[in-house]
């Protein structure tokens, strides 16, 4: 299949590493968040979400944070495996909408 | 649950003809959108319907660009003609629309992709 993000930002990491991508959003009103995960050849997986009234939110091997102060949102992944390997967007969502705007992405690399 | 399915998977034409992409979403989603992906961005909404009425289509190129979901349920998309710039991921992506809640996922199909030479 075709390659996503070749011209990425890539994060390598070692497998059983703890990964942090980071994401900053543009939109101060954006009252939604979410991180989707995107293997070549694939549409983007909903990985977990995140809602503005919440700064933390974990899922099974993931967190995500959100500072609203300087608009940053961060998807941490635990004991990161090969099966994680992909490229990671995040996405906001402004009040009113149900459209989604992403970020530009980071691909992930796992090593064995 | 079955995805979202979309056909055809790859396609490949030459600039100025015609091209059509299909998408089922979800049963039972009502909200259904397509994404443009350009190699190497995120994926940019083109038009979101819910059930088969237009709800947002203000970043769709309306002079090449045009879709329709008559029935609610599937949906095509179609470029005419095509431009080398249109080379990219389409992207269906479909909803469950709950009454008063903003987060409903969207779950996305795996995409067509579009050569024009």
């Amino acid at each position: 299949g075709e390659s996503v993000g070749l011209h990425l930002p890539t994060l390598s990491v070692q497998e059983g590493d703890n990964s942090i991508i980071n994401c900053a959003y543009s939109n101060s009103a954006s009252d939604y968040f979410i991180w989707y995960k995107q293997e070549s050849g694939k549409g983007p997986q909903f990985i977990i979400d995140i809602r503005s009234n919440m700064d933390k939110r974990q899922g099974q091997r993931v967190t995500v944070l959100l500072n609203k102060t300087v608009k940053h949102l961060s998807l941490q992944i635990a004991a990161t495996q090969p099966g994680d390997s992909a490229v990671y967007f995040c996405a906001e969502r402004a009040p009113g909408r149900r459209a989604l705007t992403f970020g530009s992405g980071t691909r992930l690399q796992v090593q064995p | 649950e079955a995805g979202v399915a979309q056909s055809p998977r790859y396609k490949i034409i030459e600039k100025r003809q015609s091209v059509a992409f299909w998408c089922n979403p979800i049963s039972g989603h009502a909200t259904l959108y397509w994404y443009q992906q350009i190699l190497g961005q995120g994926p940019k909404l083109l038009i979101q319907f819910q059930n088969n009425g237009v709800v947002d289509d203000s970043q769709l190129p309306k002079d090449r660009f045009s879709a329709e979901r008559l029935k609610g349920v599937d949906s095509t998309l179609k470029i005419q003609p095509a431009k080398l710039e249109d080379s990219a991921v389409y992207l269906c992506a479909s909803s469950l629309r709950l009454a008063g809640v903003n987060t409903d996922t969207q779950y996305f199909g795996p995409g067509t992709r579009l050569t024009v030479l």
